[in-house]
């Protein structure tokens, strides 16, 4: 079967880092997305990791480790902007090329 | 450049009405993906065309939903007749064509349905 855990909620201060897991069992892996959702509006694309180690975009980075099934996204110097949902999605290549599995998401909730 | 483009962005209806949600996806994009989103049971994916051809579509909860791409600028998901528990946001999403890693797929704004 396919299944994508993380965390449900996590809540972190302002200028503070916070690291959001996702590990996964998936058939035929090909590659790992992490998306941001605000409230009420559409997901939008952070950071995508097909090879293992760690892929740094700004203040957000992501990491993936295939023989754990594990990835996580880092965020840096958090601002109150960055809470949001973050989505989790695997690529596979089962039955369908192309499409992404996605977790639940985690909800961060940033402090002052 | 536009972005992927859904309409209507809410809609409301009676239970066991016709519903048509639109999306117009990225031009030169030639993937597109239809999603549900729900608190309990979070993103999922309905179907998937590339090349306006239905890839995958195991993910059409039943028979009520139904699908179509007549060509690369223009998809319809149709729910007839409209249960309560159709009520969700599904969002339309389009992408290059995999395996790239330019084949990222960008999110439309949503439909928001309420089925009464």
């Amino acid at each position: 079967g396919q299944n994508i855990d993380q965390p449900t909620e996590m809540t972190a201060t302002e200028g503070a880092i916070v690291q959001i897991n996702c590990t996964y069992q998936t058939s035929g892996f090909n590659g790992l997305f992490w998306y941001q959702q605000h409230a009420g509006e559409a997901p939008t694309f952070l950071s995508y990791n097909v090879l293992d180690g760690l892929e740094e975009k700004g203040r957000f980075s992501s990491f993936l480790s295939r023989s754990k099934g594990y990835s996580y996204l880092l965020l840096k110097e958090l601002q109150m902007k960055d809470s949001a949902s973050y989505l989790c999605a695997v690529r596979n290549y089962g039955g369908s090329q192309g499409n992404l599995i996605f977790g639940k998401g985690t909800k961060l909730s940033v402090k002052p | 450049d536009a972005g992927v483009i859904q309409s209507p962005r809410h809609e409301v209806t009676e239970m066991g009405q016709e519903v048509t949600l639109r999306c117009k996806p990225i031009s030169g994009h030639n993937s597109l993906f239809w999603y549900r989103q729900t608190m309990m049971r979070g993103l999922e994916l309905l179907i998937y065309f590339n090349n306006n051809v239905p890839i995958d579509d195991s993910g059409m909860p039943e028979d009520r939903f139904s699908a179509k791409m007549p060509n690369a600028s223009f998809s319809t998901l149709k729910i007839q007749p409209s249960e309560p528990r159709d009520s969700a946001v599904y969002f339309c999403a389009s992408s290059l064509p995999a395996p790239t890693s330019l084949d990222t797929q960008y999110f439309g704004p949503g439909t928001r349905l309420t089925v009464l």
